[in-house]
């Protein structure tokens, strides 16, 4: 079952911070996150396993809460390049061959 | 290293024509993934191989079929193509363990 992102779409201006959730009524494995800009290939931000871990990537981090199968993106301080679609993708189970099923997408506008 | 190699980048088929979406990647991966995403949406998984030889069916294979001869390539054919086809379909390779998927660039697909 596809995970539910929310929300749907924010707009920042320059140097604001947005929190992006993905939540699975599944037992996850692992959320990926990537992020896809207009016409362009997905890309790869961070991986979260199963344990709660927190990961960062400069001014972008993520948290997995393994009780509500819940994965948080954090961006701070944002930036123009930050605009873009932010998908996770959720992995149920550590065999499942890297089979990702991903949310709908989070539509992410920084205004100067 | 070019990474996740799609061909072509564009293309327009007629209802009822058939055509192969190559892939290639140079990563020695030995996962494999093809997704389509349509306008606004997430990415849904087509088919996926774990290896040479193997193949298995994802979320919608319906009207697709694959085949995997060797560890580089995954071709994607269309047997006879309907409207509902219309899409961005992307090609994705991963190595082993807690890794993270690498897009090609996309194949955009009309048909007519």
């Amino acid at each position: 079952q596809q995970p539910v992102q929310s929300p749907q779409a924010v707009i920042l201006r320059e140097g604001e911070d947005a929190v992006i959730n993905c939540s699975s009524s599944k037992a996850l494995y692992s959320v990926h996150w990537y992020r896809q800009k207009h016409g362009e290939a997905p890309v790869f931000l961070m991986i979260l396993l199963k344990g709660g871990e927190q990961k960062g990537h400069e001014k972008i981090s993520a948290s997995f809460n393994e009780k509500k199968q819940q994965s948080s993106l954090y961006l701070t301080a944002s930036q123009l390049s930050y605009s873009g679609t932010y998908f996770c993708g959720t992995e149920i189970g550590g065999t499942s061959y890297g089979k990702l099923t991903f949310g709908q997408g989070t539509i992410l506008t920084v205004h100067p | 290293n070019a990474g996740v190699t799609q061909t072509p980048k564009f293309r327009i088929l007629k209802i009822g024509q058939s055509m192969t979406l190559q892939c290639t990647q140079d990563m020695n991966h030995n996962y494999m993934y093809w997704y389509r995403q349509d306008p606004g949406m997430g990415l849904k998984l087509i088919y996926y191989s774990v290896g040479a030889g193997i193949t298995d069916k994802g979320e919608v294979p319906n009207g697709y079929n694959v085949s995997r001869s060797t560890t580089e390539d995954f071709p994607l054919r269309l047997e006879l193509a309907a409207p509902s086809q219309t899409s961005v379909y992307f090609c994705a390779s991963k190595g082993a363990g807690n890794q993270p998927q690498h897009f090609g660039d996309g194949t955009r697909l009309s048909i007519l």
